[in-house]
Order: C-alpha cells, then sequence, then structure tokens
C-alpha cells in the first residue's frame, strides 16, 4: 500500500511553543523519509529527511522523530517562529519501476501566531 | 543556478482547449517528474522520466502526455483540458536513485485553472 497519512490538516501554534505534525506509512519497502517545506505561491523545498535505520535526526529547531515498529514518522518544530509559517509534507520514497519515487502525505497547513 | 524553472506560472483554458507546460532544469539531473497539487490530496505524480528519450506513468496519468527529448527538458502537455484539471503543477528533478538519499528539486509551479 503507497500511501502516507499525515495529521493534523492545519496546526496553530503561539510563537515559542512547538509543532507538531505526524504521518503514518503501511508500506515496508520505503527507505527515506523526507519533510519538505512549502511556501505561498513558492515549490516545496526539503527540510530535513530521515533513513530508517535511525530513530531520530535534528537540524537546529527541526526534528524528525521516526518509530519503524509503529510504521510512524514526526516533524517536531521547537520554538516556533512566524517564518515558520506554511505548508508541510511528509513524504516516504521508494525505488519502484525503474525510478525512485515519492509518496507524498496531504499536507499540513502551520500558522504562527506572534 | 536557476534550478528548476517552469513556464508559464499562469493560465486560464476553456474545456477542450490544449497546452504545453514547459520545466528546464540546469543540475544535469537524470530524473524529471511531474506532480499535481490539490487542496487536502498532497502531490500527486502525473508522470516521471528516468532519462532523456524515455518516460513513464505515475498515479494520476490520465488525461496529459509528456516528452523528454532533451535532458534538461520535460514537457507536460493537456490536449483536452477539463475542469478536473484545474491545479497546481509542480515539476522536479533528481539525481539517479541512491538509497537513503533522494531529494527531489522543485520548480515553482504553474497555476492552471480550466473553465
Amino acid at each position: 500500500q503507497q500511501q502516507v497519512k499525515q495529521s493534523p490538516q492545519s496546526l496553530i501554534v503561539q510563537k515559542g511553543g512547538i509543532s507538531i505534525i505526524n504521518c503514518a506509512y503501511e508500506n515496508t519497502a520505503f527507505d527515506y523519509f523526507p519533510w519538505y517545506q512549502q511556501f505561498p505561491g513558492k515549490g516545496p523545498a526539503l527540510l530535513i529527511a530521515i533513513r530508517p535505520d535511525v530513530s531520530e535526526k535534528k537540524e537546529g529547531r527541526f526534528t524528525i522523530s521516526f518509530n519503524k515498529s509503529a510504521k510512524q514518522f514526526s516533524l517536531h518544530i521547537m520554538d516556533s517562529q512566524p517564518g515558520d509559517s506554511a505548508t508541510y509534507f511528509c513524504a516516504a520514497s521508494i525505488f519502484f519501476q525503474g525510478a525512485q519515487k515519492l509518496v507524498f502525505g496531504q499536507g499540513t497547513r502551520l500558522t504562527i501566531n506572534p | 543556478n536557476a534550478g528548476v524553472t517552469q513556464t508559464p506560472k499562469f493560465r486560464v483554458l476553456k474545456t477542450g482547449q490544449s497546452m504545453t507546460l514547459l520545466c528546464a532544469q540546469d543540475m544535469n539531473h537524470e530524473y524529471m517528474y511531474w506532480y499535481r497539487q490539490d487542496p487536502g490530496m498532497g502531490l500527486r505524480l502525473i508522470h516521471y522520466s528516468v532519462g532523456e528519450g524515455t518516460t513513464a506513468k505515475g498515479e494520476v496519468p490520465d488525461g496529459y502526455n509528456v516528452s523528454r527529448l532533451k535532458k534538461q527538458n520535460f514537457l507536460l502537455g493537456l490536449e483536452s483540458a477539463a475542469p478536473s484539471q484545474t491545479s497546481v503543477y509542480f515539476c522536479a528533478s533528481s539525481p539517479p536513485w541512491k538509497r537513503g538519499d533522494n531529494e527531489q528539486f522543485f520548480g515553482p509551479g504553474t497555476r492552471l485553472t480550466v473553465l
């Protein structure tokens, strides 16, 4: 099953708070789990990514937590700032029919209130 | 480097009209992709290409055709546009697959409205 389920659809967080977005998948063949950030009118851009042999990856204020047994992963944004307001997509990568493909979650619109 | 560029940025079509969206990349990437983005549905793969002269169907290929005559360009065509094709279209490119490391680079998108 090549689906990635993302929640919540929208999230409002106060400045300085922690933003948490969750994703779940079924296919154990996925081998790479990136998060993309998209600002209005722009294309998605890679924010942070993790491989399934690692349980956590941190880059600055952004952390991915990965639970292989539960087939879930999440993005945590610490000390959330108004500039973090954007749409976030989780994704899972699989090599299938001769190409690497990304399966995207539905997206989360994050708003950070000042 | 311009990265991935798309033309046009906006377009309004009438039902039944045709058009071509152009994607160009200057990163010498082998793989190129076309996605559509609709509210609440994330990005869905339309067609992709693993190299010059090759194309393949993605998740939602119906109503679209593609061509990759040059490595740096990937064209998406709508032969007879329908209102269901109203969407934002994104092109992306990436280097060949490498296990555990597969960043795709996205263009700025084309907003298409079909009336």
